[in-house]
């Protein structure tokens, strides 16, 4: 079975500074696709960035970007210049590349994150 | 839009009152899931459904059901609430061939207190 770790449970930041959000993930699969969702106060789930297990290069949208280590299982998420509206909660998510019956999208516990100006 | 559409917003019921979660989207997925969100723990799957007239379980499915009949509707049914379903529920769906690409979209969510 597939689990996903994200062993920060609350992070802080100053404004215009950098953090990175750590996420590890359990599979014997080697085809999947990872993703990190942004869940701010309005608790909408909004889909920051994805990463393909079978790409190397890591995923980049703006300001940011993913440290993808396959190896590893690791998957961190690194917000450069943080801004207000970066305060959320931040999931990491996986599924794998051929869903088949379940097509299920797993979760991390999530990591709060608040910017302080 | 292109949007998933989950009602009601909040709702604060008793135990043991039959109720229901609507939700719909208009994207034309195959795939749309249930589930429900508690502190410390994330987002835990209830049902999925792969295509109409296809359900099934997911991780807590317990004291809950759903149903299929159309592509765009999947709504969850709690026929006898009890305290411990009091959470954060969110509807999601997605295409499984563009799924890596688009991810999947959730509702607004419903803040489902039970008392």
């Amino acid at each position: 079975a597939q689990t996903v770790t994200q062993s920060q449970p609350e992070m802080s930041v100053q404004e215009a500074e950098t953090v990175t959000l750590s996420c590890t993930y359990d599979t014997s699969e080697s085809n999947y696709y990872l993703f990190w969702y942004k869940q701010p106060p309005s608790r909408q789930m909004i889909l920051v960035i994805r990463q393909e297990a079978y790409k190397q290069q890591n995923a980049t949208e703006n300001r940011f970007s993913v440290n993808f280590q396959k190896a590893a299982k690791s998957f961190s998420l690194k917000i450069s210049d943080s801004q207000l509206g970066d305060t959320a909660m931040y999931f990491c998510a996986f599924t794998l590349f051929e869903g088949g019956a379940t097509n299920k999208l797993i979760f991390g516990t999530g990591t709060l994150l608040a910017v302080q100006p | 839009e292109a949007q998933v559409t989950q009602n009601p917003r909040y709702l604060i019921t008793v135990t043991g009152k039959k109720l229901t979660v609507t939700c719909s989207q208009n994207m034309n997925h195959e795939y749309m899931s249930w589930y429900r969100q508690d502190p410390g723990l994330g987002l835990r799957q209830i049902y999925y459904s792969m295509n109409v007239e296809v359900t099934d379980k997911g991780d807590v499915p317990e004291g809950y059901k759903v149903s299929r009949k159309e592509k765009r509707n999947f709504p969850l049914i709690l026929e006898s609430p009890s305290p411990n379903q009091t959470s954060l529920y969110f509807c999601a769906s997605s295409s499984y061939r563009d799924r890596g690409i688009y991810g999947y979209t959730f509702g607004s969510g419903t803040r489902l207190t039970v008392v």
